[in-house]
């Protein structure tokens, strides 16, 4: 069964900085693209980054680009998220997610339960 | 940037009922398309991808139909499972998320 474990989620003032990380099991890890899908309070879904099966693709929304660096470690089955100059805007659940397949042009057939990102003074 | 709009925003419904929510892109994206199922506090639910293919463990009553600009889910018969908010993707560039409709019981 595909486990998806975030963490690193919590509280952090604007222009802060965090970690997010995803414990991956259950699959193949470096087989598979991964990604981060963000939630606003009572919003839609919005995709952050996705990331192919080595760190040598990546992907970002405009609205992160220049301050989230995805990254994986395949010997670790870890999705990591670093999230810099934080703005307000950027409170969510932030969900990873396994992509179905190797490329990105594939939807996410597996998510975590996600971890909440508050970002406020 | 390639946008999707579902319709409608929201709906009522009862058990039993058919119920048929549409997703029109902005620009073709072949048939490069999937529906999410979400409930509250949870994480979403790969339902149909490729527009019209069942993900493994998903219901029957489950389907979706299109290609190019206009895409449908279809629920044949609502269960009370289903009252959730659904949401289309599209994957042909970037990545892409509609605003999402929610299904309400009557």
């Amino acid at each position: 069964e595909v486990q998806l474990l975030e963490s690193g989620g919590g509280l952090v003032q604007p222009g802060g900085s965090l970690r997010l990380s995803c414990a991956a099991s259950g699959f193949t890890f470096s087989n598979y693209a991964m990604s981060w899908v963000r939630q606003a309070p009572g919003k839609g879904l919005e995709w952050v980054s996705i990331v192919i099966v080595s760190d040598d693709i990546t992907y970002y929304a405009d609205s992160v680009k220049g301050r989230f660096t995805i990254s994986r470690d395949n010997s670790k089955n870890t999705l990591n998220l670093e999230m810099n100059s934080l703005r307000a805007e950027d409170t969510a659940v932030y969900y990873c997610a396994k992509m179905k397949g190797v490329g990105a042009y594939v939807p996410s057939d597996s998510w975590g339960h996600g971890t909440l990102v508050a970002v406020s003074s | 940037d390639i946008q999707m709009t579902q319709s409608p925003s929201s709906l009522s419904a009862s058990v039993g009922d058919r119920v048929t929510i549409t997703c029109r892109a902005s620009q073709s994206i072949s048939n490069r398309l999937a529906w999410y199922l979400q409930k509250p506090g949870k994480a979403p639910k790969l339902l149909i991808y490729k527009a019209s293919s069942l993900e493994s463990g998903v219901p029957s009553r489950f389907s979706g139909s299109g290609s190019g600009t206009e895409f449908t889910l279809t629920i044949t018969s609502l269960q009370p499972d289903d009252f959730a908010t659904y949401y289309c993707q599209q994957y042909d560039f970037y990545w892409t998320f509609g605003q999402g409709t929610k299904v309400e019981i009557k």
